[in-house]
């Protein structure tokens, strides 16, 4: 079974243009959560979905959004980008609904550098 | 709030034993505990529900103190794959606003 991935996985960006990543869940799975990793800030937690609705959000700024399709793949987008937004992003997917309280599958995420 | 994790870093020889604690201000419904490797996604390791048991993962197990809102997972007779930064997870009271710490760092060497 081919495991969760997330696309494209390096990004390159300036200041404030904007940005799609995409993560495909694995195989049944309906929940998909993404989070951001950086060295200062650690792994914090962005939002999660479940059959295309938006079920939680951590605290980020409305630049950060995010949607899922009917298919369970997952894009979340991000605007007017900041240096600050450099970060890895990682998507975690879920076979049950209640994503934060159950086993979740991480991607290999995507590096998002921000000139 | 994010929960604080205890010690920040550990070292070990192959075989030896450690814990890592995780503990928040707030009341708790779930604790997760993840590892990373360098370079790596965060790999699930286990969960601990509020009223469940403790859990287990080969050599590695937590116990989850809900009144104390402490979770701790032991290593027992570590091996050089437990290499890692290790992440405690939570979610408050009515599941939801999912905070991970800041990692504790855990090197075994041979």
């Amino acid at each position: 079974k081919a495991g969760v991935t997330q696309t494209p996985r390096y990004l390159i960006k300036t200041r404030g243009q904007q940005v799609t990543l995409s993560c495909s869940p694995i195989s049944g799975h309906r929940s998909v959560s993404w989070y951001q990793q950086t060295p200062g800030q650690g792994l914090q937690f962005l939002f999660e979905y479940f059959s295309e609705t938006q079920r939680n959000k951590g605290n980020f700024p409305g630049r950060f959004s995010g949607r899922q399709f009917s298919n369970s793949r997952s894009e979340m987008n991000v605007s007017t980008l900041e240096l600050g937004d450099s970060a890895l992003y990682l998507c975690a997917s879920s076979l049950v609904w209640d994503t934060l309280n159950n086993e979740q599958f991480f991607g290999p995420g995507t590096r998002l550098t921000v000139l | 709030q994010q929960p604080v994790q205890s010690p920040q870093a550990v070292i070990l020889r192959e075989g030896e034993d450690a814990v890592i604690n995780c503990s928040s201000s707030k009341a708790l419904y779930s604790v997760h505990w993840y590892r990373q490797k360098h370079g790596e996604a965060p790999v699930f390791l286990m969960i601990l529900l509020k009223g469940g048991e403790q859990m287990r993962h080969e050599k590695i197990s937590a116990s989850f103190n809900e009144k104390k809102q402490q979770s701790s997972l032991y290593l027992t007779a570590s091996q050089l794959s437990y290499s890692g930064t290790y992440f405690c997870g939570t979610a408050d009271n009515y599941g939801q606003n999912f905070v991970f710490g800041p990692g504790t760092r855990l090197s075994v060497l041979p």
